[in-house]
């Protein structure tokens, strides 16, 4: 089973600063099947990323993911108010076929 | 609209059997893969099954055994029967959409619609 160790487990930023998400896989991930979530409060995961690096339909150019193998990172260029949130890293192509990280909560310093 | 909606969460005793549904509209439901996601308060998020184009059903230990996927499509519509259920198993659960197939070839890209979610409480 593939496992996803996200850090920080909390970071703490401004509005306006850079935020720099880490999300390390146990064993390679399948042909970059790595995805990233948004969640706030009362609400449902959003898609943000998938395959890595391409960003799902409507999600703001401030978003974009990194990486393969085993290391994959998302970054936040300049955080917006509304992006304090919780973000999760999902791999979907290995056995089984789908494993969520733990989660890097964003909060406002 | 594309959306998800689940509905049949509620309160059931520890051993006890519930069946959720997720209801799709707005898409072509038999080109996609539909999966159920779970997530206890104040945790992260869990996956618990899915389901593909192909009625090929997928779970992870923690369920196997346990939980049941099917769809029908001509319902447009999924199902989780959840049997032998634990305090453990308390989370809303949430259905999502996820790889597209069309008759030559499939294409992964996460989930990238969700439902609003429905608690299950398995308490006695």
């Amino acid at each position: 089973e593939i496992v996803l160790t996200q850090s920080p487990g909390t970071l703490s930023l401004s509005p306006g600063e850079r935020a720099t998400l880490s999300c390390r896989a146990s064993q390679s991930v399948t042909s970059r099947y790595l995805a990233w979530y948004q969640q706030k409060p009362g609400q449902a995961p959003r898609l943000l990323i998938y395959g890595a690096s391409s960003r799902a339909t409507g999600i703001p150019d401030r978003f974009s993911g990194s990486g393969s193998g085993t290391d994959f990172t998302l970054t936040i260029s300049r955080l917006e108010p509304e992006d304090f949130a919780v973000y999760y890293c999902q791999q979907y192509g290995g056995s089984p076929p789908n494993t969520f990280g733990h989660g890097t909560k964003v909060e406002i310093k | 609209e594309v959306q998800l909606v689940e509905s049949g969460g509620g309160l059931v005793q520890p051993g006890g059997s519930l069946r959720l549904s997720c209801a799709a509209s707005g898409f072509t439901f038999s080109n996609y893969d539909i999966h159920w996601v779970r997530q206890a308060t104040g945790k992260g998020l869990e996956w618990v099954s899915g389901i593909g184009t192909a009625i090929d059903a997928h779970y992870p230990g923690s369920v196997k055994g346990r939980f049941t996927i099917s769809r029908e499509n001509a319902k447009n519509s999924v199902y989780l029967q959840m049997n032998s259920l634990r305090a453990g198993d308390t989370a809303v659960y949430y259905c999502a959409r996820g790889t597209y197939c069309n008759s030559t070839d499939c294409y992964r890209s996460g989930f990238d619609i969700w439902g609003q979610g429905t608690m299950v409480t398995v308490s006695s």
